[in-house]
């Protein structure tokens, strides 16, 4: 079966320093992968996608990039953390070419100070 | 852009009573999905109708689409406290992402 694992769960981190989010699946191949962001009590903004390795697209400017170095790993990160990135932070993997259905990651949540 | 926008934002209701949510959205779709977000956690895909389906059951869920109203609404039936969540709805078309609603917060109390 396909899990998908994020890490670290928690995370409090000072303005301006650096930041690295990861996102792992397992149990399948050639997955699109998704970043999101919630805000408190809020809805999903999705960040970035992807379809393959090396393939990111976003879908909002922001602080914040996404790498996907290997099929099945996606990478969030910042090289300068703003008091407006804190937030739930959100991986998502759906099947490549019948997406019809997202499974999430348990999240992580980042407070920047 | 297509965006599901829940109804109510927040819902309050007793064990044992239905409990009715509404999501709504602006344009073509080929599928809707239902969410379940427990507190501090990721979301669970809870029920899938596709754009050419009216109604859809799992266990204590019914989900209706009416796409001439560009609407569905999520009906659980029997409500237990565990059922309290935060409950989405996303709407899909092929070749675009899922677009997300803002959520409906259901609290079941004992």
């Amino acid at each position: 079966s396909q899990t998908i694992h994020q890490w670290p769960a928690t995370l409090v981190q000072p303005v301006g320093s650096p930041l690295s989010l990861e996102c792992t699946v397992e149990g399948t191949s050639n997955p699109n992968l998704y970043w999101y962001r919630q805000a408190a009590g809020r809805g999903l903004q999705l960040l970035f996608y992807s379809v393959g390795i090396g393939q990111i697209s976003s879908e909002v400017p922001q602080n914040l990039s996404a790498s996907r170095p290997q099929d099945r790993q996606f990478i969030l990160s910042s090289k300068k953390l703003l008091l407006s990135d804190s937030g739930f932070y959100l991986c998502a993997w759906s099947v490549q070419g019948a997406s019809e259905t997202q499974y999430f990651g348990p999240g992580t949540r980042l407070l920047v100070l | 852009s297509q965006q599901g926008e829940e109804d109510p934002q927040a819902l309050s209701i007793q064990e044992g009573e239905n409990a009715t949510m509404n999501c709504s959205y602006k344009t073509s779709i080929n599928n809707l999905q239902w969410y379940r977000q427990n507190s501090g956690r990721g979301l669970v895909h809870l029920i899938l109708i596709r754009s050419n389906e009216r109604e859809k059951h799992s266990g204590r869920l019914r989900v209706t689409l009416d796409t001439s109203k560009k609407s569905s609404s999520l009906l659980i039936t029997a409500s237990r406290a565990a059922d309290t969540a935060s409950y989405f709805c996303a709407t899909y078309l092929w070749g675009q992402n899922f677009v997300f609603g803002p959520g409906t917060r259901l609290s079941v109390l004992p």
